[in-house]
C-alpha cells in the first residue's frame, strides 16, 4: 500500500534526553514536511525539504533537527534543547502538483515524563 | 505575518442540516486553498481543495472560493454524525516554496 508510515506511534522522552521520529513514504513525493500540534491548536510547521540533502526550517524549528538523506525518508531528532515537547508530531509529503495538495502520515505522539 | 483565521466553534448542527465551515486569510497571494476534516487523536485527511474562484463540489461536500473578499468556505449537506470532527483550512501562499500554513480549525458536532 501507498503511503506514509511514521514510527513509533507513542514514546516517552525523559527530560535531557534525545529523541528519534521516523517518517518514511513510498508515494515517491519530493517534498517532506514536519508538523507539530499542540491540543486545541492548529499545525505548525518545524521544519520541510523539498529535494534530498536540503531543507528549510519552518516556523517552530527551534530544538529541532532533520535530515533527508534520501527521498522516501525524513527523520525528526527532537533534541534536549526542545524546552516543551510534549505534542502530537505529523509527518506529511506532497508531490507539488493539483496546488501542492499535502497528504499525512498517521502521527506520533510524544511525552515527556 | 501570514495568517489563515477560523472560528474555533464549536459549531452544533443536527443531523441533515447543512453545516457551513469559514475560513479567511491575509495573503492576496495565495494561490490554492485546502480543506482537511481531523478526528479526535487522528491525522488530518484531505477532503478537497480549489484554486478558482467559486463552487467545487465533491459529494456531499462544497467548497467556496471569493479571493476578492479573501475567503474560503466549506459546506456539507445532509450533515451526518460521523461529519463530527476538527476541519482544517490551510492555504498555500505565493512564493511560500511549497509550505501550508493552517487556521486552527473549526470543531463540528453533528446531532443526531
Amino acid at each position: 500500500d501507498g503511503g506514509i508510515t511514521q514510527s513509533p506511534k507513542y514514546l516517552f522522552r525523559k527530560e535531557g534526553q534525545n529523541v528519534t521520529l521516523s517518517c518514511e513514504q513510498n508515494l515517491n513525493h519530493d517534498a517532506m514536511y514536519w508538523y507539530r500540534q499542540d491540543p486545541g491548536q492548529g499545525l505548525r510547521l518545524i521544519y520541510y525539504s523539498q529535494i534530498v540533502n536540503d531543507f528549510q526550517k519552518g516556523d517552530i524549528a527551534e530544538g529541532y533537527s532533520v535530515s533527508r538523506e534520501k527521498k522516501e525518508s525524513f527523520p525528526l531528532t527532537v533534541t534536549s534543547a526542545q524546552k516543551n515537547p510534549t505534542a502530537f508530531y505529523l509527518c506529511a509529503s506532497s508531490n507539488g502538483d493539483s496546488g501542492n495538495t499535502i497528504y499525512f502520515g498517521e502521527g506520533s505522539w510524544l511525552t515527556v515524563v | 505575518q501570514k495568517e489563515v483565521e477560523q472560528n474555533s466553534g464549536p459549531l452544533s448542527v443536527p443531523e441533515g442540516a447543512i453545516a457551513s465551515l469559514n475560513c479567511t486569510y491575509s495573503d492576496r497571494g495565495s494561490q490554492s486553498f485546502f480543506w482537511y476534516r481531523q478526528y479526535s487523536g487522528k491525522s488530518p485527511e484531505l477532503i478537497m481543495f480549489i484554486y478558482s474562484n467559486g463552487d467545487k463540489e465533491d459529494g456531499r461536500f462544497t467548497a467556496q472560493l471569493n479571493k476578492a473578499s479573501q475567503y474560503v468556505s466549506l459546506l456539507i449537506r445532509d450533515s451526518q454524525p460521523s461529519d463530527s470532527a476538527t476541519y482544517l483550512c490551510a492555504v498555500n501562499i505565493e512564493g511560500s516554496n511549497y509550505k501550508l500554513t493552517f487556521g486552527k480549525g473549526t470543531l463540528l458536532t453533528v446531532n443526531p
